[in-house]
Parts: structure tokens; sequence; C-alpha cells
């Protein structure tokens, strides 16, 4: 199985700090990319797609390095609650119905 | 907007008892996904359907069985639950296309087996 990793944290920030993480992963083929951001205790969520060019949405940005293989999320003056676990996830296939590829998370505390 | 169901949100059950795990999704998508999420591991894929009737294996199926018989609904079966089978269980969808297929997932059930 292709291989998504992520520092699993916690990354402890205050609020209105700026943080960034990063994911690296290992298939070289792969062809989109995506943040997720599960809270405690809930499903995971889409936050954003990442394009090769970067994308950015109010106080996050998303970054595709295609040629070191990670992509990358920013969170700018953070909020307490952008508290949860930020799953990066890979698709391998092109759209294919079993070609995602979840990282285990990076857990994120902002704390007051 | 797009809303997936699970038939419960906590579950507990027995060694050896059968146990059926529903999920329905509303939008018409083709493809559904069973996933356990436990500490440490994080989101693994259990089977997987990409149309009625169809299923596959996904990176752990074993001890696990699945059930497509309408388009919206798709069933996971632990014949035989275990201990080892306590987990957080999530059903997801997506629609088939490509090359952005964002998985919509339902609330989870947890299931404690004793």
């Amino acid at each position: 199985r292709k291989e998504v990793e992520q520092d699993p944290g916690p990354f402890n920030v205050p609020e209105g700090a700026t943080v960034a993480f990063n994911c690296t992963y290992s298939n070289s083929a792969s062809q989109s990319f995506f943040w997720y951001r599960q809270d405690c205790r809930k499903e995971p969520k889409l936050l954003m797609s990442v394009y090769s060019s970067g994308n950015e949405d109010g106080r996050f940005t998303a970054q595709l390095n295609r040629a070191s293989q990670y992509i990358s999320l920013l969170i700018r003056d953070s909020k307490l609650s952008d508290s949860a676990t930020y799953l990066c996830v890979v698709n391998d296939s092109g759209g294919g119905a079993d070609g995602l590829t979840f990282g285990k998370g990076t857990h994120l505390i902002i704390q007051p | 907007d797009v809303k997936v169901t699970q038939s419960s949100r906590y579950l507990v059950k027995r060694t050896g008892e059968k146990v059926f795990l529903e999920c329905v999704q509303d939008m018409d998508h083709e493809n559904m996904f069973w996933y356990r999420q436990d500490p440490g591991l994080g989101l693994r894929l259990i089977y997987f359907s990409y149309d009625v009737k169809m299923k596959e294996k996904g990176d752990i199926p074993e001890g696990y069985s699945v059930s497509r018989e309408k388009k919206e609904r798709f069933s996971l079966i632990l014949e035989s639950a275990s201990t080892n089978q306590t987990s957080m269980y999530l059903c997801a969808s997506s629609p088939r296309l490509a090359p952005y297929n964002e998985q919509f997932f339902g609330p989870g059930t947890r299931l404690t087996v004793l």
C-alpha cells in the first residue's frame, strides 16, 4: 500500500499564531491531494483540495511540491476552533474507487 | 448537502455475535466505503463498492463481509465478532468522478465487542 506520512504532533500553538505542517507521500504517480479535518469524536470532513499551483481559502493555504513529494497546510491567525486533527489524503489512482490513502493525521491544539 | 447516515452511533456486542452495520447515502453516489479507525493506526479501508452488487476488498477485509443490494445502502457484516474488532467504523461515499473524488463520511459507529 502506498504510504502517506504525517507528524502526529500534537502541535500546541497560541491563538493568533501561524502554524504549518507537511505531509509526504511515496507514490510519485499520485494524482490528487486533499486535506481533511477531523474533530474529536467526529467524522473527517474535506477542508480543501490541493492544486498544483497551490490554493488559498481564507486563512488556509495548501501547497503541493511534486518534486519532493510533499504537501503542506498553512493556517494563519489561528483560532481556538482550528483545534482538530488534520488528515493528509492522497489519490493514487486517478479517480478509482479505492484510490484514497489517508495519513494518520496531525493533531493541532490552539491555546488561548 | 450530501448526507451519509449510519444505523447506530454506539454499539456493544458479545464475542461470537453476528453484527450488522448499515450505511445509507442520499446523493446517488456510485462509490461507497467502509473504514475502521483506531488510535495510532489511522483510517484503514475494509471494503468498498463501486456499484450495486459489486464489492472489492480493501486493506483489512479479514473477518468482515459486505452487501450492496441497493445503490444507496452499503452494509458491513461481522460474521463472528471478536474483541479485536472493537473500533470506530466509518462509512463514506463518493461520486465516480475523476480525478477529484471527495469522500463524504457518516458520523461513525463506535463498536465495542466484549
